[in-house]
């Protein structure tokens, strides 16, 4: 079964620091385009950050750019997102997903059940 | 940067059809892809390129885009559809994934 499995969310003071990691069994994810999506309490979906599948050529939100890595292990099939200097406002569930394709414009197909971040003193 | 502007809500009673739309710049010229989420549950993709279904998903759920509107269709609506939809495209002027605002969908 094609599924992705996120963990690493927690409670982090402000400007403190957390990896994400999402673990994908069922597929290579060096093969995909592989994304992070975010959502806090109560409002829509923001897209945070993608990275290509050959080349791992990435791309990021404005909101995050700067502060957010995105990276992949291929040896152990893991997607991370290392989130430094986080803010009240990056307070959110944070889910990762891959994409149908190799591309940035392909659609989200495959979800994990989401990892919630809490930035607060 | 590129926004994509939905109604915050629409209602429809069950065994009609409901209808969703994503309005942006030229959207017409961008893949469009749809995206619904119930409540604690992360989203599922219900409609990519503009049309096309995953498996999976059922008939009832179709989609266009042209102009400056995408839209989502659902027909035969049950009660099961109540849910919030986004709709989504790469902005490729600044290389961005952007989503709709959402809609949410209640069945009457």
């Amino acid at each position: 079964e094609v599924q992705v499995l996120e963990s690493g969310g927690d409670l982090v003071q402000p400007g403190g620091s957390l990896r994400l990691s999402c673990a994908a069994s069922g597929f290579i994810i060096s093969s995909y385009a592989m994304t992070w999506v975010r959502q806090a309490p109560g409002k829509g979906l923001e897209w945070v950050s993608t990275i290509r599948d050959s080349g791992g050529r990435t791309y990021y939100a404005d909101s995050v750019k700067g502060r957010f890595t995105i990276s992949r292990d291929n040896s152990n099939n893991t997607l991370y997102l290392q989130m430094n200097s986080l803010r009240a406002e990056d307070a959110a569930i944070y889910y990762c997903a891959k994409l149908r394709g190799s591309t940035r414009e392909n659609a989200f197909d495959i979800w994990g059940q989401g990892t919630m971040v809490i930035v607060s003193s | 940067s590129y926004v994509l502007t939905q109604p915050p809500s629409v209602s429809v009673a069950p065994g009609q059809t409901a209808r969703i739309t994503c309005g942006g710049n030229n959207i017409g010229s961008k893949s469009v892809h749809w995206y619904q989420q119930k409540p604690g549950r992360a989203p599922v993709l219900v409609v990519y390129d503009d049309s096309d279904r995953p498996s999976g998903i059922p008939e009832r759920f179709s989609g266009s885009n042209s102009g400056n509107t995408a839209t989502l269709t659902i027909s035969r609506v049950e009660a099961g559809d109540e849910a919030d939809y986004y709709c989504q495209v790469w902005d490729f002027g600044s290389d961005h994934i952007v989503f709709g605002t959402g809609t949410e969908v209640t069945v009457l």
